[in-house]
């Protein structure tokens, strides 16, 4: 079965623009998180939605958000880029609920420069 | 406040040698624990997880970990490394609010040597 897809792998933006993230969970996953990989900060996470909804959020500014579409996929959105939000992004996927929900399953990732 | 910490950044190891990673949590509650893997340009791939039950799990690649809940500690042990274990490997806790809602530790950077 097909993994975490996360489309692009790389972007180039401007600061100051803004930029959306996409990723298609596992089929049958219904929880898509985000992290953002920087070598001064490690993995951080961003945030979690489950059945659309919003259920857990890191410690991140407003700039960043996200949403989830009935399908599960997921979108993550970056306003007003800054230079120190040059990263790795990864998604991961999981069942979200019950007793087998117990590993997430992660994409390749998306490499964001901010210029 | 919740926090994962992997005691050594980077760990040299001969080829074919023992190699341990360690990794510390902080907690009040029960978690789960996991060691994922990162190749470069890649994403995160699991090692292994303790849930519950028996403190000794096994993964995969020949690795294993054992869970001390007296240490608040999980760490990672492989007997005979190789050349492609070299990576970056990331000691994570979940607070059973669910697998993907994730604390990752600094990682550790292991070289295998030939």
């Amino acid at each position: 079965k097909a993994g975490v897809t996360q489309t692009p792998r790389y972007l180039i933006k401007t600061r100051g623009q803004q930029v959306t993230l996409s990723c298609s969970p596992i089929s049958g996953h219904r929880s898509v998180s985000w992290y953002q990989q920087t070598p001064g900060q490690g993995l951080q996470f961003l945030f979690e939605y489950f059945s659309e909804t919003q259920r857990n959020k890191g410690n991140f500014p407003g700039r960043f958000s996200g949403r989830q579409f009935s399908n599960s996929r997921s979108e993550m959105n970056v306003s007003t880029l800054e230079l120190g939000d040059s990263a790795l992004y990864l998604c991961a996927s999981s069942l979200g609920q019950g007793r087998r929900d117990t590993e997430a399953f992660f994409g390749q990732g998306t490499r964001l420069t901010v210029v | 406040a919740q926090s994962v910490t992997q005691l050594d950044s980077q760990v040299p190891v001969f080829e074919e040698a023992p190699v341990e990673l360690r990794c510390n949590y902080s907690s009040s509650v029960s978690v789960y624990l996991f060691w994922y893997v990162q190749y470069p340009n890649q994403g995160l791939q699991l090692l292994l997880k303790y849930l519950s039950g028996s403190t000794l799990v096994k993964g995969i690649n020949g690795f294993e970990a054992e869970f001390n809940k007296s240490q608040t500690s999980f760490h990672l042990r492989k007997p005979s490394v190789h050349i492609s274990d070299t990576a970056e490997y990331f000691c994570a806790v979940s607070y059973q609010t669910g697998a993907n809602n994730l604390f990752f530790g600094t990682g550790t950077r292991l070289t295998v040597i030939p």
